[in-house]
């Protein structure tokens, strides 16, 4: 199982503002930055989020990123029919020989 | 703008062994780190390994050390993961991923290559495990 726990599910109606919550531990979150991924149903994770809040060329200003202490968050606001899919938090994790992490993972539904 | 190409879909029987393959189209990774991450049927993400093609270092999750090999042909563009001693828990899509950045400032170069994620990603591949 993930080190990093999301909660399974979120749902908002068009227009609102989503927020979903990463949690992980002082190896991981707590010493290193976040990433954010989306993931359309049938297809390949898209990279939403980098270091913690930078969007790469081309993500939509209305997804934010944040984080404090071991936790961190993605904010949707301005919700669309399109931004239904999977999101991931992921991380490197110091522990053991390092490596890469994903939360679990978190399932948004526009309503 | 690369892409990363990934090899057909696969069927195997419990105990043998599969090698999917990547290749960069329309650029080159020899630059970036090359990682591995796969799916389970309605699960999530798990990153399985990576590799740095320039330097030829690999490093792989614990759980599957000693199964998966990630290796590059650099002649081709190519990256390949082969995962041994199959079961029906590896029954899943393989997706190849590229690394955001580029460079390596500290002595953890791995750590430094995916920290900020992987941007570019491959098609995925799905193996399928069955007897």
């Amino acid at each position: 199982q993930s080190v990093l726990t999301q909660s399974p599910s979120a749902s908002g109606t068009p227009g609102q503002r989503v927020t979903i919550a990463c949690s992980g531990s002082s190896s991981n979150i707590g010493s290193n930055t976040v990433n954010w991924y989306q993931q359309l149903p049938g297809t390949a994770p898209k990279l939403l989020i980098y270091n913690n809040n930078q969007r790469p060329s081309g993500v939509p200003d209305r997804f934010s990123g944040s984080k404090s202490g071991a936790s961190a968050s993605l904010a949707i606001s301005g919700l669309q029919s399109e931004d239904e899919a999977d999101y991931y938090c992921a991380t490197w994790d110091d522990s053991l020989n390092g490596l890469y992490v994903f939360g679990t993972g978190t399932k948004v539904t526009v309503l | 703008q690369v892409q990363l190409v990934q090899s057909g879909a696969e069927v195997r029987k419990p105990g043998s062994s599969v090698k999917v393959s990547c290749k960069a189209s329309g650029g080159t990774f020899s630059t970036y780190g090359i990682s591995w991450v796969r799916q389970a049927p309605g699960q999530g993400l798990e990153w399985m390994g990576g590799i740095l093609p320039f330097l030829g270092t690999t490093n792989y999750a614990q759980k599957l050390q000693g199964r998966v090999t990630i290796t590059t042909d650099g002649s081709t563009g190519t990256a390949y993961m082969e995962l041994s001693s199959l079961r029906s828990a590896d029954t899943a899509v393989y997706f190849c991923a590229r690394s955001m950045a580029t460079y390596c400032n500290s002595p953890n170069c791995f750590k430094d290559y995916f920290y900020n994620g992987m941007d570019v990603w491959g098609q995925g591949t799905t193996v399928t495990v069955s007897s």
